[in-house]
């Protein structure tokens, strides 16, 4: 089975501009979670999509949204970007959505490098 | 806050030893344990995954938890310098359907 694949895999913006990222989760899985990774703050999770619902969102401002598509894809937005979104973006595919304790495997894509000048 | 532990390191282990490395969780609701691998500039790769406290073995790696300690471990056998890499211990979350990952401790394997 081919893996989970980000696109694109490097972006420069500048502040105030937005930015739309995209995952394609392994075959067969329909839950995709996006994170947010910084050499200062590590592995933070933006949010849990599952049968095109958000399931899970984590602690970012409103200019971070995500969606996902009737065939499992996802998209994560970042609106009137901010020097500090500047970090690696990574989605995470996984076969169920898991229930609170118990977390399906997840298996990540490459992530999409985004700098923001 | 539900909080991750983990040493950042780096941990320095020569090229044949046992690497053991350490992790604590606060969620006492948690009950799936996720190790993945970090290799510098690319994304995380699952190494192994334990629901039941004890050990767990695949290959060269063996996973340890003990629940009433709240205390996961991960240890390599045979370290091999391909083996030095971010390791970032991850258990669930019991509120929501999510993984809280740690900060990660950095291993080098000397030759």
């Amino acid at each position: 089975k081919a893996g989970v694949t980000q696109t694109p895999r490097y972006l420069i913006k500048t502040r105030g501009q937005q930015v739309t990222l995209s995952c394609s989760p392994i075959s067969g899985h329909r839950s995709v979670s996006w994170y947010q990774q910084t050499p200062g703050q590590g592995l933070q999770f933006l949010f849990e999509y599952f049968s095109e619902t958000q399931r899970n969102k984590g602690n970012f401002p409103g200019r971070f949204s995500g969606r996902q598509f009737s065939n499992s894809r996802s998209e994560m937005n970042v609106s009137t970007l901010e020097l500090g979104d500047s970090a690696l973006y990574l989605c995470a595919s996984s076969e169920l959505p898991g229930l609170a304790g118990v977390t399906d495997t997840q298996y990540f894509g490459p992530g999409t490098r985004l700098t923001v000048l | 806050q539900k909080e991750v532990e983990q040493n950042s390191g780096p941990l320095s282990v020569p090229e044949g030893a046992i690497a053991s490395l350490n992790c604590t969780y606060s969620d006492r609701g948690s009950q799936s344990f996720f190790w993945y691998r970090q290799y510098s500039g690319k994304s995380p790769e699952l190494i192994m995954f334990i629901y039941s406290n004890g050990d767990k073995e695949d290959g060269r790696f063996t996973a340890q938890l003990n629940k009433a300690s709240q205390y996961v471990s991960l240890l390599i056998r045979d370290s091999q310098p391909s083996d030095s890499a971010t390791y970032l211990c991850a258990p669930s979350d019991s509120s929501a359907s999510k993984i809280i990952f740690g900060s990660g401790t950095r291993l080098s394997i000397r030759p």
